[in-house]
């Protein structure tokens, strides 16, 4: 079975800090996808990045980057110089498919980023 | 890029009345659709897929009859919770996948049920 587990239940930090998401995930299969997801406040999920299995490279999307290693089965997200609009709940999830099936998600880390 | 409507946003209901929520593929067709539930507080958890021309597939534990699912078209599938309860209040979510350029899972802005 999938699981993905967010270790990290609140996070707080002050503003313009570097700040890690942890999440480590256990799957089966050879071939999955991975997710994270941002939910602010208005409760409506934003789309941050999609990682098949086979891609191990790091990205970097901004202040955003992603390190994911197989070796340890993780998937963890840092946010550089963060700001007080990144206080949101962050969510990692787990597919079998890239887009057409079920997501898996983790417990969700709270994340407050204070002025 | 595509886009997944809900409605209501919100609703208020007295236990026992039952609830219908829309989810709606504006600009795509999907002939799959979830629903997920979360509670304040807790992870999204998936209650349902939705398939387009045949039954919903529920996921373990959750009843049947009680969220009643229709995918009554390309673009539109409902959750209706039948004899709506106070635990049954939470935050309904759904989503379609989209096979455009970015190929993600759409999510659905929320529905929020109070049940009094």
């Amino acid at each position: 079975a999938q699981k993905v587990t967010q270790a990290q239940t609140e996070i707080s930090v002050v503003e313009k800090e570097d700040v890690t998401l942890d999440c480590v995930y256990e799957t089966r299969d050879t071939t999955y996808y991975l997710f994270w997801y941002k939910q602010p406040p208005s409760g409506e999920l934003v789309f941050l990045i999609r990682r098949n299995s086979f891609d191990e490279q790091n990205e970097i999307s901004g202040r955003y980057s992603w390190n994911f290693q197989k070796s340890t089965s993780s998937f963890n997200f840092t946010i550089t110089a963060s700001q007080v609009v990144d206080s949101a709940v962050y969510f990692c999830a787990l597919s079998e498919r890239e887009y057409g099936n079920k997501l898996v998600f983790g417990a969700g880390t709270i994340l407050r980023v204070k002025s | 890029g595509a886009v997944v409507s809900q409605h209501p946003s919100w609703v208020i209901c007295k236990s026992g009345t039952s609830v219908k929520i829309e989810c709606r593929s504006l600009d795509f067709q999907a002939t799959t659709m979830f629903w997920y539930r979360q509670f304040p507080k807790q992870s999204l958890m998936l209650m349902a897929t939705s398939n387009e021309g045949s039954k919903a597939t529920y996921e373990q534990g959750v009843e049947k009859d009680k969220f009643l699912i229709n995918h009554a078209s390309l673009t539109l599938s409902t959750l209706t919770v039948t004899s709506a309860h106070p635990e049954d209040s939470s935050f309904y979510i759904c989503s379609a996948p989209w096979g455009g350029i970015r190929r993600e899972q759409y999510f659905g802005p929320g529905t929020r049920l109070t049940v009094t």
